[in-house]
């Protein structure tokens, strides 16, 4: 699986526009990005995906430039709500043996 | 998700005891998996199984075992817990999915303690 790497923390403020950056320059041809949102002593929750290109959803939207070694998810107008850990994973589009690898993640703090 | 539950939810328990954690979901998905997480840091896959009869280590699987009793149901268990076993476990279901990467979906998660 493609390795990635994603910032340790962001800080922000309620109301503004956060965008958060994934490198991940051994992707594969069939990998596809996943970024998933964990809240403290909860799950990681599934926030969105895609291939290349642009990605929309009602929760976020993430940006996939033509190379595809990185990925941005961007939150728009955060609140105090959005306060998490944010993961960044690559993994096969299709596969018997896929084994989805969490990093660290990036830890979002909302400021009033 | 309230698709995926676990249970116990929390569970204190002494050096060299015998626990099983129990995961059961409603999502009709094949694939399964046990992971942990210590305080601070990401989630490591323990083992994930594609479906009932197939179950592969991930990559801490020492120390654990599961079981896959059915597809709904999935176990870890800790033959002899040791104190640096005290982490946040999670189990997760996904259902292959031949266009995209499969998608996880994670139970509420259970906290061990081992004295």
């Amino acid at each position: 699986l493609a390795k990635t790497t994603q910032p340790i923390s962001m800080d922000s403020y309620e109301g503004q526009e956060v965008n958060i950056t994934c490198s991940h320059n051994n992707i594969a041809t069939n990998d596809y990005i996943t970024w998933y949102q964990q809240f403290p002593s909860q799950g990681p929750r599934f926030i969105i995906q895609g291939y290349k290109t642009k990605v929309t959803n009602e929760v976020a939207s993430l940006f996939i430039p033509a190379d595809r070694k990185s990925s941005t998810l961007s939150l728009p107008r955060v609140s105090l709500s959005d306060t998490a850990v944010y993961y960044c994973l690559v993994g096969l589009g299709y596969s018997s043996a896929s084994k989805i690898i969490f990093g660290s993640g990036t830890r979002l703090s909302i400021r009033p | 998700d309230a698709d995926v539950t676990q249970t116990p939810r929390n569970r204190i328990t002494k050096t060299g005891k015998r626990i099983m954690l129990e995961c059961s979901q409603t999502k009709g998905h094949d694939r399964m998996y046990w992971y942990r997480q210590d305080p601070g840091l990401g989630l490591r896959l323990i083992y994930y199984s594609f479906d009932v009869k197939d179950i592969n280590k991930g990559e801490i699987s020492d120390g654990y075992s599961v079981s896959r009793q059915a597809q709904a149901k999935f176990s870890l268990s800790l033959e002899s817990a040791i104190p640096n076993q005290t982490a946040l476990y999670f189990c997760a279901t996904s259902d292959e999915d031949s266009s995209s990467t499969d998608t996880q979906y994670f139970g509420p998660g259970t906290r061990l303690t081992v004295l």
